[in-house]
This record gives structure tokens, C-alpha cells and sequence, in this order.
């Protein structure tokens, strides 16, 4: 069964330092989110992404942040200069769909821990 | 803006024991609902969805839920659990054109055998 593939599964950094994400989404898949989890919190919302360009993007997602398909294959997701909030268990996901469906695949996370 | 709220945060149940986990949400206009399931180091994974018709749907792992309009409800039920069903559970709405789910802060089910 196809499914969403993150890496790296868990990374640890120094703050401000700069962190990238990586996902493999399904290959048919149009449309590419990412959310994030703080440890003990809420799932939030932080970005979608189709046809090479953000589509929608939360409050939580400020200039800090960016995403990138760089290659038709994988979507990255960079924090420039990470703060300790950003501590977070960060999820990509992928959907063939573009309407309101929720039927989101996501991946296993990437745990990342700002020191 | 849209919210969730789930008032159970960790239920603990033993297998052959009826489960309901409630799930709240709160915008006026018209929304979609979602269950999602975390098992233990596993990624989410839809369990159910309601858009519209009927408002009791049936999901995986025989999971339904009942949409109740007049109190923005959206209740997870299931006859009988199982120590598999041990998870962590989360009712997530979107709003209608969309992209962003919004969940809740999830319920963790503890099944005892």
C-alpha cells in the first residue's frame, strides 16, 4: 500500500539553526500538507501546497517558514532559524483530491527537538 | 474561526465494553467531519467521515459516528472494543472550500484485556 514517507524520524538541533523536513508524498497525490504537533497539544494546521505554490497557510506559518517541491517527488518543509518552540512533532500528508474531503494519508512525523 | 473540542482525554475501558467519544466543534456555516486514529507508533489514519445524507456513518474496524447538527456533535462510537482499539483518537471538521483541517486535542483509549 502506498503511504507518505518523512525523514528524518527524529532530529535534534540548536536553536537557530536552520532544519529541514523532508516528505515523499503518494505519487498521484495533488495536494500536500504539513501540520505539526507540540508535544501535549493540538494537531495544527500549518500549510497546504498544490501546483507549486502555497494554497493556504495558518497564522503559526510565518516567514520562518517556507516549502518547497524541489524535485516532482519530494516536498520539504524548511525553518530558517528554529526556536525552541518550534519543538514540535511536524506531519506531512497527501491527498489526490483537492476539495474539502479530509481524506488526508500522512506520514509517521519527524520529531524535532530545538535545543 | 473554527474549533474542536473533545472533552475526554484519556479513557480507559476494558475489551467487551461499549465506547463513546464525544467531540464538539463549533462554526455556524457548513463543515465536514472527520475521526482519525493513532496507534501506537503509526501515523494517523482516517477512521470515518461525514459530508452529508444520512447521519450516522459507519467507518473501520466497526467505529460509527453520529452527526447531531443542533449540537454540533459528532460522537465516536463502538459497540464492543478490543485491546487492538488501544489508540489515540481525534475528530478533526473542515470547513467547506477549505483546506486545513482543524483538529482536536484527541482522547487516548486504553483498552485493558
Amino acid at each position: 500500500e502506498p503511504e507518505v514517507t518523512q525523514t528524518p524520524s527524529h532530529q535534534v538541533t540548536q536553536m537557530g539553526q536552520e532544519v529541514i523536513l523532508r516528505c515523499v508524498p503518494i505519487s498521484n497525490h495533488l495536494y500536500f500538507y504539513w501540520y505539526r504537533q507540540i508535544l501535549g497539544q493540538k494537531v495544527e494546521f500549518l500549510v497546504s501546497f498544490y501546483n507549486n505554490e502555497i494554497s493556504e497557510k495558518s497564522e503559526i506559518f510565518d516567514d520562518q517558514f517556507s516549502v518547497e517541491r524541489p524535485d516532482g517527488s519530494n516536498f520539504t518543509l524548511k525553518i530558517r532559524s528554529t526556536k525552541l518552540e518550534d519543538s514540535a512533532m511536524y506531519f506531512c500528508a497527501s491527498t489526490w483530491t483537492g476539495g474539502n474531503t479530509g481524506e488526508l494519508f500522512f506520514g509517521e512525523g519527524s520529531r524535532l527537538t530545538v535545543l | 474561526a473554527q474549533s474542536v473540542s473533545q472533552h475526554n482525554h484519556h479513557v480507559i475501558l476494558s475489551e467487551a465494553a461499549s465506547l463513546e467519544l464525544g467531540c464538539n466543534y463549533s462554526y455556524g456555516g457548513t463543515v465536514n467531519l472527520f475521526w482519525y486514529v493513532q496507534y501506537p507508533g503509526q501515523h494517523l489514519q482516517l477512521l470515518l467521515k461525514y459530508f452529508s445524507g444520512d447521519p450516522l456513518v459507519k467507518g473501520i474496524k466497526g467505529f460509527e459516528a453520529e452527526f447531531i447538527k443542533s449540537k454540533f456533535s459528532f460522537n465516536l462510537r463502538k459497540p464492543s472494543v478490543q485491546w487492538s482499539d488501544t489508540a489515540e483518537y481525534f475528530c478533526a471538521v473542515i470547513v467547506t472550500g477549505r483546506r486545513a483541517l482543524t483538529f482536536g486535542s484527541g482522547t487516548r483509549l486504553q483498552v485493558q484485556p
